[in-house]
């Protein structure tokens, strides 16, 4: 079954605690990128990657930081949460020139940091 | 880069009316307008997409209608079931000065739908 996963799905941690959030799809997709989801705001986007080892800043990429050695994985981690972070996490793929083809978006991740 | 401004942000029907969610742009370079679906605890699923080379696009209940020059485009679900209700997100991508980009993708602030019975 094609599925972008993600892990965790629920965390609650303390400021400070560096934390991972991992994202593995299984279509080949060249694509891949994260989103924030806060009530009124929509999606945000974070950081996004066009290949293996290609990244680039989205919207709000401020206090995370991704990496993209494998086609299929795409972490986004917080090296110093701070409460701002909490918020709904997804990862999403796609084929190449992904903000113009349809997005896979995997169930989320709800990160509180306290 | 882009801006992208969706209304409204709440939408009450009755079962069997209609629904239309409304969304502005400002990149007019961009040419792929998809909209999502997002059901409570799950991740947005494409429902239905229009690129810039047609003005309408159909599937069964759900039609999305595109106004270049006005830079919008709308959703629109007809005859409404319960099922329907969720929440509804438009999105654009940002096309950089060659056109090739399209890494960034701009989402609006979503519409909740809800049907009531």
């Amino acid at each position: 079954e094609a599925q972008v996963t993600q892990n965790p799905r629920y965390l609650i941690t303390v400021t400070g605690k560096k934390l991972t959030v991992t994202c593995s799809q299984n279509m080949n997709h060249e694509y891949m990128s994260w989103y924030r989801q806060d009530p009124g705001l929509g999606l945000r986007q974070i950081y996004y990657s066009m290949n293996v080892e290609v990244t680039d800043k989205g919207d709000v990429p401020e206090g995370y930081k991704v990496s993209r050695k494998e086609k299929r994985n795409f972490p986004l981690i917080l090296e110093s949460p701070s409460p701002n972070q909490t918020s709904l996490y997804f990862c999403a793929s796609s084929h190449n020139r992904g903000g113009g083809q349809p997005q896979h978006f995997g169930d989320g991740t709800r990160l509180s940091i306290l | 880069g882009e801006n992208v401004e969706q209304h409204p942000s709440t939408l009450s029907v009755q079962e069997g009316d209609s629904a239309v969610i409304k969304c502005t742009y400002s990149d007019s370079a961009s040419n792929y307008f998809p909209w999502y679906k997002q059901e409570l605890g799950k991740g947005p699923q494409l429902i239905i997409d229009i690129r810039s080379n047609v003005g309408e696009k159909k599937d069964q209940r759900i039609a999305v209608t595109l106004n270049k020059t006005a830079k919008h485009f709308s959703l629109h679900i007809t005859e409404t079931q319960p099922e329907d209700s969720a929440v509804y997100f438009c999105a654009a991508p940002d096309a950089n000065a060659g056109g090739t980009s399209y890494g960034k993708l701009t989402f609006g602030q979503g519409t909740i739908l809800t049907v009531h019975p």
